[in-house]
């Protein structure tokens, strides 16, 4: 059980816009520490895709952005494509443990 | 560009001990951390701890503290993953990841090392 709660599992068809949540507490997100999403492909490696709550690298699509209020941080998706099916995992630093972790994961399905 | 390289699948008994590496290129290797995050079969991630090649100033996660030991040879740009009694609940991928500090995030990771642990 992370301390980081994400849904198990969210869909949306071709062309929707999706949000994934990642809920925290005062020794996380709510303590003003950043949050990173991260994308992960069948059988591939993760991949960064928003970091410090709501920015980009180089190559990630505007489609993808990412917000945080309070306790909790939310993923955005829009014009969803079948291309991103896939794991979506946030992280954050907790002062509680003095290391960071990583939400449960959410699998995003197209349909 | 950046790049981490992971050393090979490993097939181990349990009890016996192992040692994975992760070879940076492409950037600076003293001047990062270099983290390893764990991925059970069909699970998600989990942070394990990181280390800092310059120095070798290491920090485990409370879960992972005392059962595996992060290393790392500056010299050669690598960094290690180490267990000296596997036990079967080892078997997972493993994966190295550059930590972009002080945000704390992974910019660029390896392809993973997956390791099973089997009588």
């Amino acid at each position: 059980q992370s301390v980081l709660t994400q849904p198990p599992s969210v869909s949306g068809a071709p062309g929707q816009r999706v949000t994934i949540s990642c809920t925290g507490s005062s020794s996380n997100i709510g303590a003003g520490y950043d949050v990173h999403w991260y994308q992960q492909l069948p059988r591939t490696a993760p991949r960064l895709l928003i970091y410090g709550n709501s920015n980009r690298p180089s190559g990630v699509p505007d489609r993808f952005s990412g917000s945080k209020s309070g306790t909790s941080a939310s993923l955005a998706i829009t014009g969803l494509q079948a291309e991103d099916e896939a794991d979506y995992y946030c992280q954050s630093y907790d002062s509680s443990l003095s290391g960071s972790v990583f939400g449960g994961g959410t699998k995003l399905t197209v349909l | 560009e950046v790049q981490l390289v992971q050393s090979g699948a490993e097939v181990k008994k349990p009890g016996e001990s192992l040692k994975i590496s992760c070879s940076g290129s492409g950037y600076s290797f003293t001047s990062y951390w270099i983290g390893w995050v764990r991925q059970m079969p069909g699970k998600g991630l989990e942070w394990m701890g990181i280390i800092y090649p310059g120095d070798s100033d290491t920090r485990y996660s409370p879960s992972f503290q005392g059962q595996v030991t992060i290393s790392a040879d500056k010299s050669i740009n690598t960094a290690y993953l180490q267990w000296s009694s596997l036990k079967a609940s080892d078997t997972a991928m493993y994966y190295c990841a550059r930590l972009w500090f002080p945000l704390s995030f992974f910019d660029s990771w390896g392809q993973g090392t997956l390791v099973t642990v089997s009588s």
